[in-house]
């Protein structure tokens, strides 16, 4: 079975405090993902990465960067936590395919809780 | 641009009753389509996806989604759901944008079950 885990389920900081969200998958997935899950908007997609140190921009960047230095692992950084991004963050992978056409199931994580105070 | 409606954010339902979490995507090219479930404190999980071919597709506890592209829905519908169908249902398309096919997201369903 494909497995996605997370580095904490819950996780509280303070504003302007750094925050390393970790993502590993088992399953030597090209495609990593970073969402953020939000009551009414669903799940929205901040970056994603298709290749070791290659990365996109998603619907919501800002405020957030990623690193994925091993194909196993893909990290969303907060440079400087603000409460506004308080949420849910789930992290997602899938096969890679070339071209890029043909559709691969995403297997998501558990998710982590971040709480910014 | 993709983007999926789902019509209702909350659905309550008595057990044993029939169910329909309606989903309308906007798309002008050949979709793929998805319903993903999310059970209290877990990831999401596959329920069933639309690819090609029969535009009824089932999955394996009982929900089943029609894809109608002249209405652009793929509601998912079960004749009688149970206590542990309670869960938040997400409806998805998927589209290639950059260097990856990815999934466009609904704002999700929360089904509740009654007994």
């Amino acid at each position: 079975d494909v497995k996605v885990t997370q580095s904490s389920r819950y996780l509280v900081k303070r504003t302007g405090e750094k925050v390393f969200l970790e993502c590993v998958q088992d399953m030597d997935h090209e495609n990593m993902f970073w969402y953020r899950q939000d009551p009414g908007l669903g799940l929205r997609l901040i970056y994603f990465s298709y290749d070791v140190k290659m990365k996109e921009k998603g619907d919501i960047p800002e405020g957030y960067s990623v690193s994925r230095e091993k194909k196993e692992r893909f990290s969303l950084i907060l440079e400087s936590a603000s409460t506004n991004q308080t949420s849910m963050y789930l992290c997602a992978s899938s096969l890679g395919t070339a071209p890029p056409l043909l559709y691969n199931e995403q297997f998501f994580g558990p998710g982590t809780r971040l709480t910014v105070l | 641009a993709q983007s999926v409606t789902q019509l209702d954010s909350q659905v309550p339902v008595f057990e044993e009753a029939p169910v329909e979490l309606r989903c309308n995507y906007s798309s002008s090219v050949s979709v793929y389509l998805f319903w993903y479930v999310q059970y209290p404190n877990q990831g999401l999980q596959l329920l069933l996806k639309y690819l090609s071919g029969s535009t009824l597709v089932e999955s394996i506890n009982g929900f089943e989604a029609e894809f109608n592209k002249s209405q652009t829905s793929f509601h998912l519908r079960k004749p009688s759901v149970h206590i542990s169908d309670t869960a938040e249902y997400f409806c998805a398309v998927s589209s290639i944008r950059g260097s990856a096919r990815q999934l466009t997201f609904g704002s999700g369903t929360q089904l509740t079950v009654l007994p």
